[in-house]
Order: structure tokens, then C-alpha cells, then sequence
């Protein structure tokens, strides 16, 4: 059975660092592109970023360039968000998903994020 | 950078009723990399449709998917009480990837 868990989340203040993490178990994890989606409160879904399965290529939303980086372990099984200089838009649930070219098939429950003084 | 709106915002409708959701992309856009999720309130989305008109594996035949070009629905033929959630259209393309605003099916 495919699993994905999300931990990491809180509350940080603006301006501050948070570093998410994605167990993945039940699939071969190196031979899959991963993703981070996240919904801020009442609001729809934003892609955030994507990372290629051996980690040669990323991409990122423009709104998290430069603060944001996604980043994979094969080893652990393990996908990762680094998030830096955080702000109140950044406010959000994470979500973590395996992409494959049909869209995201599998989710986590996610992790809550709140930046706030 | 390509654009989905969805519409109606609201949708509101009562069970065993058809409901028709629709996704307008800001430009043409390769029907192979449309997909649809439904989520319900405090879940993760759940995968539905993909390639604009293919079920994913244990979606129920009452999802049906189609359209090309800049135009694309998703129809739900009789509306069960679990079917009554909020509707994403997504699309990938050159690295980018999209959702639209979604399409809230609420029970009239």
C-alpha cells in the first residue's frame, strides 16, 4: 500500500525557516517524480514544486522561488521542503503527492504550516 | 503561463441530479495532461480523471471526463451524497503546473 506521510509543520513566525518531510513507503520511491501541493485555509490547491526522481531536476513556483527548496533522499524514501523567509501567504496545508505523467495519484494528509507573530 | 477557470463556483444540486463542471484553459492546451480531483472537506484530494477523459483506477463509472482545446468538463451523471465536494481541473505543461479554482457541488 502506497503512504505518504507529511511531518514538519507549525507555527514560525515571518520571516522564519521551516524544514517539511515526506516518509513514503509501499512504492519504489527513487523511480518517481514527487511533488509539494498546498491549500491555504478555505482556498484551492497551489502546486509548489516538483523534483524529478534521481533529483536532476526541480521546478518551483514562481511565488517561492529563492526561499523555497525541494529536495529527495532516495536512500530514506524520503522528500523534503526547506522553506525559508517565511510569510503570512505561505500560510498553508502541505500536502505531499506522487506525480507520475497523469497527474497526482497518491496524497498525503498533510502538515499544517502557520506563519504568524 | 496557461490560466484554468472553472465554472460555476457554486454548484448546487440535489442528489440523483446531473451536475456538468467546467474548466476553460486560458489557451489551447494538450487534452493528455488534463486531470480532475475531488476533495472533501478535510481530506486530501482524490484522484479522478486523467488525460481529460480517463478514469483513474476505482473511480465510478458516473465520473465521465471530456473535451479538447480550451474547453473541458467534468460530469457526474447522478449525484450520490459522497459526490458532493469541491471539483479541480489541473493541467502540466513546460515545467508548470496548474489547478483551477475549483468547483464547489453543494446539496440544494
Amino acid at each position: 500500500e502506497v503512504q505518504l506521510v507529511e511531518s514538519g509543520g507549525g507555527l514560525v513566525q515571518p520571516g522564519g525557516s521551516l524544514r517539511l518531510s515526506c516518509a513514503a513507503s509501499g512504492f519504489t520511491f527513487s523511480s518517481y517524480w514527487m511533488s509539494w501541493v498546498r491549500q491555504a485555509p478555505g482556498k484551492g490547491l497551489e502546486w509548489v514544486a516538483n523534483i524529478k526522481h534521481d533529483g536532476s531536476e526541480k521546478y518551483h513556483v514562481d511565488s517561492v522561488k529563492g526561499r523555497f527548496t525541494i529536495s529527495r533522499d532516495n536512500a530514506k524514501n524520503s522528500l523534503y521542503l526547506q522553506m525559508n523567509s517565511l510569510r503570512a501567504e505561505d500560510t498553508a496545508v502541505y500536502y505531499c503527492a506522487r506525480w507520475s505523467s497523469s497527474g497526482w495519484y497518491y496524497w498525503g494528509q498533510g502538515t499544517l504550516v502557520t506563519v504568524s507573530s | 503561463e496557461i490560466v484554468l477557470t472553472q465554472s460555476p463556483g457554486t454548484l448546487s444540486l440535489s442528489p440523483g441530479e446531473r451536475a456538468t463542471l467546467s474548466c476553460r484553459a486560458s489557451q489551447s492546451i494538450s487534452s493528455s495532461y488534463l486531470a480532475w480531483y475531488q476533495q472533501r472537506p478535510g481530506q486530501a484530494p482524490r484522484f479522478l480523471i486523467y488525460g481529460a477523459s480517463s478514469r483513474a483506477t476505482g473511480i465510478p463509472d458516473r465520473f465521465s471526463g471530456s473535451g479538447s482545446g480550451t474547453d473541458f468538463t467534468l460530469t457526474i451523471s447522478r449525484l450520490e451524497p459522497e459526490d458532493f465536494a469541491v471539483y479541480y481541473c489541473q493541467h502540466y505543461s513546460s515545467s508548470q503546473w496548474t489547478f483551477g479554482q475549483g468547483t464547489k457541488v453543494e446539496i440544494k
